[in-house]
């Protein structure tokens, strides 16, 4: 069974400090994804990822840098946390040879930046 | 305009209701095309995918019109525990098969 993890499910962090979302999968993966999710209007791509130290630019990365030095661990960081980076966070992987490019989310990270 | 574009509902039906859930896609050269769930507070899980043809998994229906670029849900008795949200996914026709997700159609069944 796949498992994605995501160390909080729950962050509040104040204007301006640095922030790290941490996301590990356990099935191998070669892609991972970061998404933030907003009420209406659904999961939009922030940066993914399709090898180890391989890192691209989704549909809204300003703000955002990502790491990945191991291939089952994708982090997010926001560099300088502010107000309109309140979401709920979802990390996502998927292989490149799965049926249908099924991606596989973790729980969430509901971020709150006060 | 949005790439992928659903009504929001909510759409409050009784048990044992059929109800079908409309999507949109403005990329005429999208490649594929699915359904996934979100419970509340949960994070989305592939429902089904949607082919030309038309596919049925149960109770469930996805149909696909390319010429209209629209992507349909159907749901037969419905269930209370087909209560969620429904989001509409393509994938683009640009490199590393980038899903796009719509905002999704909450279903509330009640008893």
């Amino acid at each position: 069974d796949v498992k994605v993890t995501q160390s909080s499910r729950y962050l509040v962090k104040r204007t301006g400090e640095k922030v790290f979302l941490e996301c590990v999968q356990d099935m191998d993966h070669e892609n991972m994804f970061w998404y933030r999710q907003d009420p209406g209007l659904g999961l939009r791509l922030i940066y993914f990822s399709y090898d180890v130290k391989m890192k691209e630019k989704g549909d809204i990365p300003e703000g955002y840098s990502v790491s990945r030095e191991k291939k089952e661990r994708f982090s997010l960081i926001l560099e300088s946390a502010s107000t309109n980076q309140t979401s709920m966070y979802l990390c996502a992987s998927s292989s490149p040879s799965g049926i249908f490019n099924e991606q596989y989310f973790g729980p969430g990270t509901r971020l709150t930046v006060t | 305009r949005k790439e992928v574009e659903q009504d929001p509902g909510p759409f409050n039906v009784p048990e044992g209701a059929t109800v079908a859930f409309n999507c949109t896609y403005s990329n005429s050269a999208s490649q594929s095309f699915f359904w996934y769930r979100q419970d509340c507070r949960k994070e989305p899980k592939l429902l089904m995918s949607v082919y030309s043809s038309g596919n049925e998994d149960g109770r469930f229906t996805a149909q696909l019109n390319r010429a209209s670029q629209y992507i349909s849900l159907l749901i037969r008795d419905s269930k209370l525990s087909d209560s969620a949200t429904y989001l509409c996914v393509v994938i683009s026709s640009g490199g590393y098969n980038k899903l796009i997700f719509g905002a999704g159609t909450r279903l509330a069944v009640h008893p």
